[in-house]
């Protein structure tokens, strides 16, 4: 079946420097979204990329699909402790008809 | 607050046992989908509902069940509860039945087997 890859499973930051994680599908996704879960919360929706090679950005995050859309970056410059928390990625296969969710990756930004 | 409620937010109960958690979708979402986090692990993707309908299944067990009712909510039973099926459970819904729509999460239920 379709798997998500997400790396790496933890990072650890000095508050200022950037952030990048990595997800990889073993299959050709239609689209792509990303969720982050502060600690003791729940997944809150980021953004959806749906075109091969699309960047978005959300101020300083900037999101990138990969043109064979099998693969997908979320990139933070110079993170705030605000950015705490887990990244998902969730790779959507209309025919399947499911997501799957990565295992995420969760930052931790030091003050 | 994402619009989507469970209940109850904390569950403690004893290997063998059954129990039901409860999902109140966002007003006017017609898919309900469930996935459990286990500690320090990613979510792990259940079932789907749409409209009263089961759509989509992933990994759920056998001794666990799902239904969505007329009125939109949904109800996650589980029983012979193992220690293993401690997890966080999380409850989340969309406005459409494919999932190319974002999804809004609940709190989620912390289920404690022991």
């Amino acid at each position: 079946g379709q798997q998500v890859m997400q790396i790496p499973q933890y990072q650890h930051v000095q508050e200022g420097e950037d952030f990048t994680t990595y997800c990889n599908s073993s299959t050709t996704l239609s689209n792509i979204q990303w969720y982050k879960q502060r600690p003791g919360g729940h997944p809150v929706f980021l953004i959806q990329l749906v075109k091969s090679g699309e960047v978005k950005k959300q101020k300083r995050l900037t999101f990138q699909f990969g043109e064979a859309k099998k693969n997908s970056s979320l990139h933070i410059t110079a993170t705030q402790t605000t950015d705490v928390g887990t990244y998902f990625c969730a790779g959507l296969n209309t025919n399947a008809g499911k997501s799957t969710f990565g295992d995420g990756t969760t930052l931790t930004v030091k003050p | 607050d994402s619009g989507v409620t469970q209940t109850p937010k904390h569950l403690i109960t004893a290997t063998g046992q059954r129990v039901t958690l409860r999902c109140s979708p966002r007003s006017g979402d017609l898919s309900v989908y469930w996935y459990q986090q286990s500690l320090d692990q990613g979510l792990q993707f259940l079932i789907q509902y749409y409209n009263g309908e089961e759509r989509a299944k992933g990994n759920i067990l056998e001794r666990f069940s799902a239904q969505q009712f007329p009125d939109l909510h949904s109800e996650l039973n589980l029983s012979s509860l193992e220690l293993g099926d401690s997890a966080l459970y999380f409850c989340a819904s969309s406005a459409r039945l494919a999932p190319t729509y974002e999804q809004y999460f609940g709190p989620g239920t912390r289920l404690t087997v022991t």
